[in-house]
């Protein structure tokens, strides 16, 4: 199956802008979404397609993609952002549907 | 308000069977796909099935293929994942959550606690 690989843990500063990553070759053929997800908490969407935010979701934060990497961006960290973040996407190496996750990635607010 | 409730997890020995159930409230079930995710304790998300609105499609993980069955009753507004021939590596939290796009997951249940071990 196709893997989507993040980036290892990321801090950031109260107020300033983070970006994390998500590579994949499934990236190349397909948006990513991402979730939010809080120690105890279900995930919750915050960004899908071409950087669609579902209702509530706060305008720091962004997606894009380029290339075989999707990015998403947080700008004006808050510490509520501090949580793990998960990017998914299909699955391009199968024919049927196939949804692939990546491993996450933890984001400490300082 | 949507409203995704999973119940039916707990402790269950290898080899063994459960069925887990995901209530809907506040939409039209019938107007959505539904999968299965689950979280193995301290890991990350790892989807494991897909259904159609109709029931039509259905798809699975490769690692749960041939032991688990989704399956939804539009008319009683739920969703349920048949799980048997469970392993060890089963151990997970499992969400429902309601697809918007092929892979795009926009409202998930708390989620419900499956525990195999002897």
């Amino acid at each position: 199956s196709s893997e989507l690989t993040q980036d290892p843990p990321v801090s950031v500063a109260l107020g300033q802008t983070v970006r994390i990553t998500c590579q994949g070759d499934s990236l190349t053929s397909y948006y990513a979404s991402w979730y939010q997800q809080k120690p105890g908490q279900a995930p919750v969407l915050v960004i899908y397609g071409e950087n669609k935010r579902p209702s509530g979701i706060p305008d720091r934060f962004s997606g894009s993609s380029s290339g075989n990497t999707a990015s998403l961006t947080i700008t004006g960290a808050q510490a509520e952002d501090e949580a793990d973040y998960y990017c998914n996407s299909r699955d391009s190496s199968v024919k049927h549907l196939g949804v692939v996750f990546g491993g996450g990635t933890k984001l400490t607010v300082l | 308000e949507v409203q995704l409730v999973e119940s039916g997890g707990g402790l269950v020995q290898p080899g063994g069977s459960l069925r887990l159930s995901c209530a809907a409230s506040g939409f039209t079930l019938s107007s959505y796909s539904m999968n299965w995710v689950r979280q193995a304790p301290g890991k990350g998300l790892e989807w494991v099935s897909y259904i159609s609105s109709s029931s039509h499609t259905k798809y699975y993980a490769d690692s749960v293929k041939g032991r688990f069955t989704i399956s939804r009753d539009n008319a009683k507004n739920s969703l349920y994942l048949e799980m048997n021939s469970l392993r060890d590596e089963d151990t997970a939290v499992y969400y429902c959550a309601r697809g918007i796009l092929e892979t795009t997951f926009d409202y998930w249940g708390q989620g419900t606690l499956v525990t195999v071990s002897s």
